[in-house]
């Protein structure tokens, strides 16, 4: 069974400044897909990035980007230029290949954007 | 708009008795999830769906049940072998292409208490 570790259960950080999450999982696949969701005060799950395995390059979306360690099986979202509206739950997700989209999420990283 | 629908927002179960939170998806979607999410903590799998008339159980099945008539609907109905249902529940759907690491969405969620 894969498990994932979020080890930061609250960070804050000011606005316009930089901040990473960190995500551990541990997995005997090869192949696999990792997520990372947001869940703002209206508990919306939005995706935030979707990072393959079997792909070298990190993925980006805006001012989101991810570092992704296969070997140390590491997941970190970098948040860039951060605002306001980034104050959310975090959570890592992973999917196994061929297994019909199934999540298994962390626990979550609770982010607080300062003024 | 395509979206999730899940209705109602709110929903209170009275000691015994059964409830059902509905879940409508207009995405075309293959598949389908139901999680279960406590206070600061992250989502955990009750039974999802990846074909009409067939579904699975997840981690916490236990005190739940669902079914799959159409494509579009996925209810959940929370039975009173529920003994702790008090929590906020999301549904989700994503495009099954036969392990190609789809995103699931999500629907805005229902809080489920007890009285």
């Amino acid at each position: 069974a894969q498990t994932v570790t979020q080890s930061q259960p609250e960070m804050s950080v000011q606005e316009a400044e930089t901040v990473t999450l960190s995500c551990t999982y541990d997995t005997s696949e090869n192949n696999y897909y990792l997520f990372w969701y947001k869940q703002p005060p209206s508990r919306q799950m939005i995706l935030v990035i979707r990072q393959e395995a079997y792909k070298q390059q990190n993925a980006t979306e805006n001012r989101f980007s991810v570092n992704f360690q296969k070997a140390a099986k590491s997941f970190s979202l970098k948040i860039s230029d951060s605002q306001l509206g980034d104050t959310a739950m975090y959570f890592c997700a992973f999917m196994k290949d061929n297994a019909g989209n199934m999540l298994t999420f962390g626990g979550g990283t609770r982010l607080m954007v300062k003024p | 708009d395509g979206g999730i629908t899940q209705s109602p927002k709110y929903l209170f179960r009275k000691e015994g008795q059964n409830v059902t939170l509905s879940c409508e998806q207009n995405l075309n979607h293959d598949a389908m999830y139901w999680y279960r999410q406590d206070p600061g903590q992250g989502l955990r799998l009750i039974y999802y769906s990846q074909i009409v008339n067939d579904f699975q159980k997840g981690d916490i099945a236990e005190g739940y049940s669902v079914s799959r008539e159409k494509k579009e609907s996925f209810p959940l109905t929370v039975t009173s072998a529920q003994k702790n249902p008090t929590a906020f529940y999301l549904c989700a759907s994503s495009i099954d292409l036969g392990g190609a690491g789809q995103p699931q969405h999500f629907g805005d969620g229902t809080r489920l208490s007890i009285l």
